[in-house]
């Protein structure tokens, strides 16, 4: 079955904590890509990839860092995680960088920092 | 810049009513526009999409959407809403490697 996949789904942590949101793909796509969503700001772009070792940032990178080792994995982490980067994160892949087109979305991982 | 504006953040509706969400792009290249559906404690889930041709798409589930350049639009509509269309609904736009998402709409289908 095509699926992203993220883990883990749920995570409570302290400030400070470093922690890492895994994120992967079986659909052999070229392009990766990490949201978050909070309440009336709908989703935003925090990094994406578009093939192995190519990687920008988006709207929202500020705390975050990715890396893209491997094609299919794309983990996201929070070196020093702090209160504001409580949110729901998504993974999405897409076949192609340049035309991405559709977007396929992992089922989400919520984050809390205390 | 892009940016996408999504008119209502909470839409409600009679069931077999029209249903009819409001999106507005704007974009410096032509785009690719997008409808997603999230339900409770699940990821997006992709209606229907708008690349080139046909400006009016059909999705899945009955719904559809239509591209109007002049009007920088792209509302999603149903003929008649069903219980189970109850969720989030996010507009986007694509162009090259960005997106950029609207700020949902929740739907309420009332019985």
């Amino acid at each position: 079955e095509a699926q992203v996949t993220q883990n883990p789904r749920y995570l409570i942590t302290v400030t400070g904590k470093k922690l890492t949101v895994t994120c992967s793909q079986n659909m052999n796509h070229e392009y990766m890509s990490w949201y978050r969503q909070d309440p009336g700001l709908g989703l935003r772009q925090i990094y994406y990839s578009m093939n192995v070792e190519v990687t920008d940032k988006g709207d929202v990178p500020e705390g975050y860092k990715v890396s893209r080792k491997e094609k299919r994995n794309f983990p996201l982490i929070l070196e020093s995680p702090s209160p504001n980067q409580t949110s729901l994160y998504f993974c999405a892949s897409g076949k192609a960088a340049g035309v991405v087109g559709e977007l396929f979305f992992g089922e989400g991982s919520r984050l809390t920092v205390l | 810049a892009q940016s996408v504006t999504q008119l209502g953040s909470h839409v409600s509706v009679s069931e077999g009513a029209l249903v009819l969400l409001r999106c507005n792009y704007s974009s410096s290249v032509p785009p690719y526009l997008f409808w997603y559906v999230q339900y409770p404690n699940q990821g997006l889930q992709l209606l229907l999409k708008y690349t080139t041709g046909a400006t009016l798409v059909k999705g899945i589930n009955g719904f559809e959407a239509e591209f109007k350049k002049s009007e920088t639009s792209f509302h999603l509509t149903k003929p008649s809403a069903h219980m189970s269309d109850a969720a989030e609904y996010f507009c986007a736009l694509n162009t090259g490697n960005q997106f950029y998402f609207g700020t949902g709409t929740s739907l309420t289908v009332i019985p």
